[in-house]
């Protein structure tokens, strides 16, 4: 079974700080999301990768940046943290195999983070 | 914009009777539909898809309806379970594209 592991559950950070949020899958998967989730908007893609060391932009990249140096691992950098990126970061793995590029998604538990 | 939108928030239902989750789309390029469900404390797991070249998708208690004309789709849920209570959020992509847009999601509450 798929495993996608986010390394906090919780984080609690001051404004202007550097934020790292790390996610490791264990199922040699190509591609790698992040979303974040917020009440009434559903999730929302900040970045994905779609192989080691390749990333392209999602819906709401702006302040953040990601990480992929190991087909593994998928980390999500918040450059300069600001109250209004307070929300849960969920990051999602998937193969790329027969299925269409749209298979579904592996997500990890999630990661709170409120920045005050 | 949202392209994707749940416009129920919630819905609460009787254990054995039939839920029904609905979900708009706005852009016509997407043609695969996905549902998920999602537990307080962990991540969305996917339940069901649908494309476009299908109408209806069933497996077990949950069927997907999916109208294109109307650019709509549904989730059904029969007999509704207490295990059923959970966030679901309808998403959708064309079938090209690595991106999946989601619904802000529908909270089912299932009374015993």
């Amino acid at each position: 079974d798929v495993k996608v592991t986010q390394s906090s559950r919780y984080l609690v950070k001051r404004t202007g700080e550097k934020v790292f949020l790390e996610c490791v899958q264990d199922m040699d998967h190509e591609n790698m999301f992040w979303y974040r989730q917020d009440p009434g908007l559903g999730l929302r893609l900040i970045y994905f990768s779609y192989d080691v060391k390749m990333k392209e932009k999602g819906d709401i990249p702006e302040g953040y940046s990601v990480s992929r140096e190991k087909k593994e691992r998928f980390s999500l950098i918040l450059e300069s943290a600001s109250t209004n990126q307070t929300s849960m970061y969920l990051c999602a793995s998937r193969g790329v195999g027969a299925g269409p590029p749209n298979s579904p998604l592996h997500f990890g538990n999630g990661t709170r983070l409120t920045v005050t | 914009d949202q392209q994707v939108k749940q416009n129920s928030p919630s819905l609460s239902v009787q254990e054995g009777r039939i839920s029904i989750l609905n979900c708009d789309y706005t852009n016509s390029m997407f043609d695969y539909f996905l549902w998920y469900k999602k537990y307080p404390a962990e991540g969305p797991t996917f339940l069901i898809s649908i494309s476009s070249i299908k109408d209806k998708n069933e497996d077990g208690r949950f069927t997907v309806f999916l109208n294109k004309s109307a650019k709509h789709l549904s989730l059904h849920i029969v007999p509704s379970q207490p295990g059923d209570s959970a966030v679901y959020f309808c998403a959708a992509s064309p079938s090209n594209d690595y991106k999946l847009s989601f619904g802000a999601g529908t909270t089912v509450t299932v009374r015993a």
